[in-house]
């Protein structure tokens, strides 16, 4: 069983849609995190949370704690928001925190 | 601002032949990790790195890898005798401090093994 799941695996939008992307895990975590990659691969931090709401622009990320629940809400989707969305846990190792990685989201927004 | 960097972007070697991949991390960054990425998989940790010792370190990392911070800037991982099956997106990261920070991750790697 994977430690942390995500659903849709793929999700296609029109542009100005209201988009929700799921995370859930199974294990104690010290953080959770949501990551942009894009088609060259880079990958980008866009959230680190550990308890409640946060947002930056039209991006917000919520995490139920007693649940092991969290959700990404894209408002007002673009086609530049297209990428694949990863879902990554922090987990307590040694003195380091090893992320745990979802399997990804693949987000196509459509004009 | 500054960003992890990598070198080779991209890099095509035998089966059996050593690679190196190379990674800066941010300056004042004092964790570092390695992670890979299969194509059309998941990224997976593969080591972490503080205080000059590697900290943790996944099944994947076996005796054929091996990490050093041979100077005060970079991070290099090498594998010994490449598989094919290391053919993958390499990824280095690096975070300033312990808890609540975040991870910031380099451009990768892409290793192909023939």
């Amino acid at each position: 069983k994977n430690e942390v799941e995500q659903s849709p695996q793929n999700l296609t939008a029109q542009e100005g849609e209201f988009i929700t992307i799921n995370c859930s895990y199974s294990v104690g975590i010290s953080a959770l995190h949501w990551l942009q990659q894009h088609p060259g691969g880079g990958i980008v931090s866009l959230f680190m949370l550990s308890s409640g709401k946060k947002k930056h622009g039209r991006l917000i990320a919520t995490i139920n704690i007693q649940e092991k629940h969290s959700s990404l809400h894209i408002t007002a989707s673009h086609p530049r928001d297209s990428a694949v969305y990863i879902c990554a846990v922090g987990v307590y190792g040694g003195a380091t925190n090893k992320l745990i990685f979802g399997t990804g989201t693949l987000l196509a927004v459509q004009p | 601002e500054p960003e992890v960097t990598q070198t080779p972007s991209h890099q095509v070697t035998q089966m059996g032949q050593e690679v190196i991949l190379r990674c800066v991390p941010i300056s004042n960054h004092l964790y570092f990790y390695w992670y890979r990425q299969i194509l059309g998989q998941k990224v997976e940790f593969l080591v972490s790195f503080y205080n000059n010792e590697i900290s943790e370190k996944s099944e994947i990392f076996d005796d054929q890898f091996s990490v050093e911070r041979p100077d005060g800037s970079n991070f290099t991982l090498k594998i010994r005798s490449t598989k094919l099956e290391d053919s993958a997106m390499y990824f280095c990261a690096s975070k300033p401090r312990g808890e609540g920070w975040p991870q910031y991750f380099g451009p990768g790697t892409r290793l192909l093994v023939l």
